[in-house]
């Protein structure tokens, strides 16, 4: 079993919904990291969070502790959100590594 | 953007050859990491550092070694390139424990 779950593998919408995507992870964790990777592109951070809730533009990132469980949200979704998005932790101090999820692929279409 | 650079982008080799991958950053950055991702398993570490000839094994390490003689730049080898190493390769900097780790352009590997 992967330590590091999202959900859903797969996610296709259409523009203006409002989009959420999952992660949980199995062990317990010092921060999480939400990434985006664009086709073909390059990755690119978007949040990183120990606790609480993260706001930048049109996207939100919660995170529970408790429930070792964290949301990435896209309100009023854009085809140009589309792309790869990656949940990763990292647990204790460990040098800042990284465990990554699998990804969750979205598609907005216009 | 932080100033990674990935070099080459695209390689092209032979099974049984040696191929080294650079990482190069211009933030001084203390720590570096190198991350392969393939389909079906997502991104992976192989190899990181913690500074200047400071390094170690990532959860796929085997086949890999690594080198940071000095601040800017990490290498990452394939001592003998096998076709399983044909990936996607990834560097990664991160300036303190608690700062965003940013990632380079990555470099697509065929090994034929």
């Amino acid at each position: 079993k992967n330590e590091v779950e999202q959900s859903p593998q797969n996610l296709t919408a259409q523009e203006g919904e409002f989009i959420t995507i999952n992660c949980s992870y199995s062990v317990g964790i010092s921060a999480l990291h939400w990434l985006q990777q664009h086709p073909g592109g390059g990755i690119v951070s978007l949040f990183m969070l120990s606790s609480g809730k993260k706001k930048h533009g049109r996207l939100i990132a919660t995170i529970n502790i408790q429930e070792k469980h964290s949301s990435l949200h896209i309100t009023a979704s854009h085809p140009r959100d589309s792309a790869v998005y990656i949940c990763a932790v990292r647990m204790g101090t460990s040098y800042g590594k990284l465990t990554f999820g699998q990804g969750t692929i979205l598609t907005v279409h216009p | 953007d932080a100033g990674i650079t990935q070099s080459p982008r695209h390689k092209v080799t032979e099974t049984g050859t040696p191929v080294t991958l650079r990482c190069h950053q211009t933030e001084n950055h203390r720590y570096m990491y190198w991350y392969r991702q393939d389909p079906g398993h997502g991104l992976r570490l192989i190899h990181y550092s913690y500074g200047v000839k400071d390094t170690d094994k990532g959860e796929v390490s085997d086949g890999y070694s690594v080198s940071r003689s000095k601040t800017e730049d990490f290498l990452l080898t394939l001592e003998s390139a096998t076709s399983s190493q044909t990936s996607v390769y990834f560097c990664a900097i991160k300036k303190g424990l608690w700062e965003t780790q940013y990632f380079g352009p990555g470099t697509r590997l065929l090994v034929l």
